[in-house]
Formats: C-alpha cells, structure tokens, sequence
C-alpha cells in the first residue's frame, strides 16, 4: 500500500536559521512522482515541486532545496535562511506516475518561524 | 479513516450527462475545498467555501457548479464536460481557513 509520512507535525525555529522538513513514503511501484505543497494562512495549496521516481538529482530553488533518496525511500526538503513568510503547513505528496486515480497526501507538518 | 467521505469513488459519464460529486466531512470544521488533479500536473484549488459561503473560485469554467448547503457538506455539479475534465477531484476540509486540511480519497472522473 501507499503511504506518506511526516512524522514533524510541528517545528518552530527562528528566522535565518535552517531548517527540514522530513518525508518518508512507501509504495510498491517503480514509477511514482513526489510532490511537495505549502499552504500558506490563506489556506490554498501551493505547489513547490514534483520529482519523477527515475530522477534522483537533487534540486535547488533559491532558498529551498530537496534531497531524494530512493535507498532510504525519502523526499526531504529544505529551507534555508528561513523567513517568517515561510510559515505555513507542507505537505508532502506521493502519486503514480499516470494515473490520476490516487494521490496519496502526507497529514503535514506546520513550520513557524519565528522573527 | 480520513474523516472526510467523497461519493462516488469514480465516474464514468459522457459530455452531455449531469451527475454530481458528494463530500462529506464528519470533523467539525467550517471550510472545505475542491481541488482537481490530473495524471500530469499539480493539484489545482477550484472552489472554497467558508460557513457555506463561497469565499474562492479559481476562473473555473461554469460547466462546474459547486454547493455547499451546510458545513458538512459539499457538492461538485457536472454537467456537458469536456475530456480534459477528466481527472482525480479531490475534496478537503479544514477547521477554518488558513488550518491544516485533510483529504478525501477522491473521486477518479472519466468523461467519454
């Protein structure tokens, strides 16, 4: 069975400090994608990024960052030099790769950032 | 058990049916949301509600039609789609607006 999670519910840490934000999943096919999503106070879901199962490379945008890693079956992200505008709920997401009948979400993890 | 129930679990219809999408939350909670996700692309917000009141929507096409007739419950209204609407329509609640959200199961949606 499918399964993604997060085990922070909550982290707090002060503003420029670093911080991650872990995701484990299981999944018993060889072809999935991994997302990650910030809801911010307004209450909508941002999407931050989706990995394809087959690319393994870490990315970089700007301040965040996510480093996969199939052998450990994990999807971290990370913010670096936190701002108080990052302060929200990240939830982490697992899907297969062409299918739209299942999405499997993480239950999140609520990042305060404290100024 | 995610406390959050979409009706039907999937949909087959054709591009000149009605049918509608039921969700119902059993946690209490004031604000809910219907998200779209197709096999290729992020989850995209389509409709908010709080206290029943539509307070978001997203320049969804009219062809949806959402309702809301109390905090539990919420409904997506279909009628004469297109085969790009097919896809995974999720449905979500939350205690109130800026609060975590949890997730239905969702409903798998094939237009012909």
């Amino acid at each position: 069975a499918q399964k993604v999670t997060q085990a922070q519910t909550e982290i707090s840490v002060v503003e420029k400090e670093d911080v991650t934000l872990d995701c484990v999943y299981e999944t018993r096919d060889t072809t999935y994608y991994l997302f990650w999503y910030k809801q911010p106070p307004s209450g909508e879901l941002v999407f931050l990024i989706r990995r394809n199962s087959f690319d393994e490379q870490n990315e970089i945008s700007g301040r965040y960052s996510w480093n996969f890693q199939k052998s450990t079956s994990s999807f971290n992200f990370t913010i670096t030099a936190s701002q108080v505008v990052d302060s929200a709920v990240y939830f982490c997401a697992l899907s297969e790769a062409n299918r739209d009948d299942k999405i499997i979400f993480g239950k999140g993890t609520r990042l305060h950032i404290l100024p | 058990e995610t406390g959050v129930t979409q009706t039907p679990r999937h949909l087959v219809m054709g591009m000149t049916n009605k049918k509608s999408l039921k969700c119902e939350q059993h946690l209490g909670h004031n604000a809910m949301y219907w998200y779209k996700q197709s096999a290729k692309k992020p989850l995209e917000l389509m409709f908010v509600y709080s206290l029943e009141e539509r307070v978001e929507n997203n320049s969804v096409p009219s062809r949806f039609s959402p309702e809301c007739p109390n905090s539990s419950h919420l409904f997506l209204h279909l009628h004469t789609l297109q085969p790009e609407d097919s896809a995974l329509y999720l449905c979500a609640s939350s205690s109130w607006i800026g609060k975590p959200q949890h997730f239905g199961d969702g409903t798998r949606l094939s237009i012909l």
